[in-house]
């Protein structure tokens, strides 16, 4: 299976929250991260969590990691338009980077 | 602050074709990778260079594929010969000191490859 699995889609309307779910397979990772991909371009990197914390905010986001079950999720308070884009979570496994398949988040106006 | 340059952005070959892609990193980044990505699917490693130096190559079809930072500043990405499974977009990066600290990669917007 693949190593960082999320789900494909979100829709939600602009205002709410947004929650996208990752989990990964190497509980020896020391970071784990999200990058967002906006159409025609190449990834940014929104945030990251070192693998001893459970929780981190920053500004409208917040991440929390389960490291028991090895779960990773970004929360997006007041989503707006501009947040509509493709969200990767990736792991670091022997100093690289895994990414999953990405979650498209779609937001209606 | 430039960020990281690629070129093309888009190219369309014949299977059975060659093509190559430029990368210039952010200034002072030593590290570079390149990535590809398939529709549908997140960013994998082809390879990552230190300097001019390669670290890791072990996901580079090596009988397609080449890549090389002479100079370790820019850095080349070529296919030959091209197949249709090729087709995606080759993204490159570049950190100051390598995944595995903050993890911060900046990337380019990519060369979308085209394989008919």
């Amino acid at each position: 299976g693949e190593d960082v699995e999320q789900s494909l889609f979100l829709s939600v309307r602009e205002g709410d929250s947004s929650v996208i779910n990752c989990t990964y397979t190497d509980s020896s990772s020391t970071y784990l991260y999200w990058y967002k991909q906006e159409p025609g371009a190449g990834l940014q990197l929104l945030t990251y969590i070192f693998s001893n914390m459970d929780m981190k905010q920053d500004q409208r986001l917040t991440v929390l990691l389960n490291k028991k079950d090895k779960h990773l999720s970004l929360r997006i308070a007041d989503t707006q338009t501009g947040d509509s884009a493709i969200y990767f979570c990736a792991e670091s496994k022997a100093g690289q980077l895994t990414f999953g398949k990405g979650t498209k988040l779609s937001v209606i106006p | 602050e430039a960020g990281v340059a690629q070129s093309p952005r888009y190219k369309i070959i014949e299977k059975r074709q060659s093509v190559a892609f430029w990368c210039n990193p952010i200034s002072g980044h030593a590290t570079l990778y390149w990535y590809q990505q398939i529709l549908g699917q997140g960013p994998k490693l082809l390879i990552q260079f230190q300097n001019n130096g390669v670290v890791d190559d072990s996901q580079l079809p090596k009988d397609r594929f080449s890549a090389e930072r002479l100079k370790g500043v820019d850095s080349t990405l070529k296919i030959q010969p091209a197949k249709l499974e090729d087709s995606a977009v080759y993204l490159c990066a570049s950190s100051l000191r390598g995944q595995g600290i903050t993890g911060e990669l900046f990337f380019g917007e990519g060369s979308r490859l085209t394989v008919l």
